[in-house]
């Protein structure tokens, strides 16, 4: 167990749905990021909160939004979903960057 | 501008081989952080190690050991004796000074087939 607890484990779910993905961070880990992994591709880093606050954006789309709430969970909200959603997406938690990532066991999502 | 090139895709070994998985990086930076970190078929990401860039000694755990030259840009992961329990996908990681933070990329990863 990583500390890191995102659920749930799989979804599937159908095309022009919106799902809510949750990750809880590791205790006393302020920073929370979200990462998409289609298949056989790499990380795509989405988003960052740092103490509810949102800190960092990358290729996330507007389909796509996050928070973190005042007891440091967050959730990745995915909506209209397009077939080409489907991937793991990756919540990780950190005590600052420097220190490295870590990871939730991910959240298989298939859109069918 | 930050960059890490993982050039090998991916790499098939048979057991007992030694492998070495090469991470090359870009930063303007002089104070920055590399990482290694691993997927196993089972999806989830483990970390395996951290480097700052002001030591350049190697690290060695296990038969795992990891060589960071800062004349090369170049932190490279070395597996001896591997196993098919390494096999995995292993991402290597820079994290350098941003406005308003460390911001980290990540290579784009290496595949690591281990055959018994």
């Amino acid at each position: 167990d990583s500390g890191v607890t995102q659920t749930p484990k799989h979804l599937i779910t159908a095309t022009g749905q919106r799902v809510t993905l949750r990750c809880s961070p590791r205790s006393g880990d302020l920073s929370v990021y979200w990462y998409q992994q289609s298949l056989d591709q790499g990380l795509q880093f989405l988003i960052q909160y740092y103490n509810g606050e949102e800190r960092a954006k990358g290729n996330i789309l507007e389909r796509f939004s996050a928070q973190q709430f005042p007891d440091l969970h967050s959730e990745l909200n995915l909506s209209s979903l397009e077939l080409g959603d489907s991937a793991l997406y990756f919540c990780a938690s950190s005590s600052g960057e420097r220190y490295g990532y870590t990871f939730g066991s991910g959240t298989r999502l298939t859109v069918v | 501008a930050q960059k890490v090139t993982q050039a090998q895709t991916e790499i098939s070994v048979v057991e007992k081989e030694d492998v070495t998985l090469d991470c090359v990086y870009e930063t303007r930076d002089t104070t920055y952080y590399l990482f290694w970190y691993k997927q196993p078929p089972s999806g989830e990401l483990v970390f395996l190690i951290r480097r700052n860039s002001f030591d350049e000694q190697n690290e060695i755990s296990g038969r795992y050991s990891w060589n960071f030259q800062k004349s090369t840009s170049s932190f490279n992961f070395t597996i001896t004796a591997s196993q098919v329990v390494d096999s995995a996908v292993y991402f290597c990681a820079l994290s350098e000074a941003s406005t308003g933070g460390f911001k980290t990329i990540f290579g784009a990863g290496t595949r690591l087939f281990v055959k018994a």
